[in-house]
């Protein structure tokens, strides 16, 4: 089955503790991109990549570093979390980057940072 | 950069009326593409209908169809025959060119009465 998954669906952390959010996508996609959804603000790009090793910020990148050393992989890195990190996490993939590609997400991680 | 404004935070229907959610955007490019998502209680992403800004015909799939209006930057997203199970968030979102990913709107939260 085609799929965009995520680990873990939900986790809660204090601050200051780094953590890694995982994505993976089996469709061979080029482009991945994380989003965090907050009430009232929508979804809000925060990093994505357009191929292996090509990475660039987003709306809101503070405070987050991605990798993408595998073309299914895309995790995103949290490395000193704080309360206003505390939000839902999306990542998406499509085929390639431009508007003609749906973008595919994954089913979310809800992270909380005490 | 662009933008996209949903101005309904909150709706509520009753079963079997058709509703209409807006959403306007504004952009200079000329290639784009638009698109409703719905996000149910489980939090999933799910793509309900997309619009392509160099067709002139709006897209229909089943009960949802969208009225888009180019030269206004409007995109509102109609939903006939309204069951239970619409009830969810709906978000608009704008897709360009570049390599950046989508933009979304804030948001409206569709409550279907029984």
């Amino acid at each position: 089955e085609a799929q965009v998954t995520q680990n873990p669906r939900y986790l809660i952390t204090v601050t200051g503790k780094k953590l890694t959010v995982t994505c993976s996508q089996n469709m061979n996609h080029e482009y991945m991109s994380w989003y965090r959804q907050d009430p009232g603000l929508g979804l809000r790009q925060i990093y994505y990549s357009m191929n292996v090793e090509v990475t660039d910020k987003g709306d809101v990148p503070e405070g987050y570093k991605v990798s993408r050393k595998e073309k299914r992989n895309f995790p995103l890195i949290l490395e000193s979390p704080s309360p206003n990190q505390t939000s839902l996490y999306f990542c998406a993939s499509s085929p390639g980057q431009g508007s003609f590609y749906e973008q595919y997400f994954g089913p979310g991680t809800r992270l909380t940072v005490t | 950069a662009q933008t996209v404004t949903q101005s309904q935070p909150e709706m509520s229907v009753q079963e079997a009326e058709t509703v209409t959610l807006s959403c306007t955007y504004d952009t200079s490019e000329s290639n784009y593409y638009l698109f409703w998502y719905k996000q149910p209680p489980s939090r999933q992403m799910i793509l309900v209908i997309r619009q392509e800004a160099y067709k002139q015909q709006n897209a229909t799939e089943n009960r949802f169809s969208v009225n888009f209006q180019k030269a206004a930057k409007s995109f509102s997203l109609k939903i006939s025959d309204s069951q239970l199970g619409d009830t969810a968030m709906y978000f608009c979102a704008f897709r360009g060119g570049g390599a950046d990913g989508l933009t979304f709107g804030k948001g409206t939260h569709l409550i279907i009465q029984p």
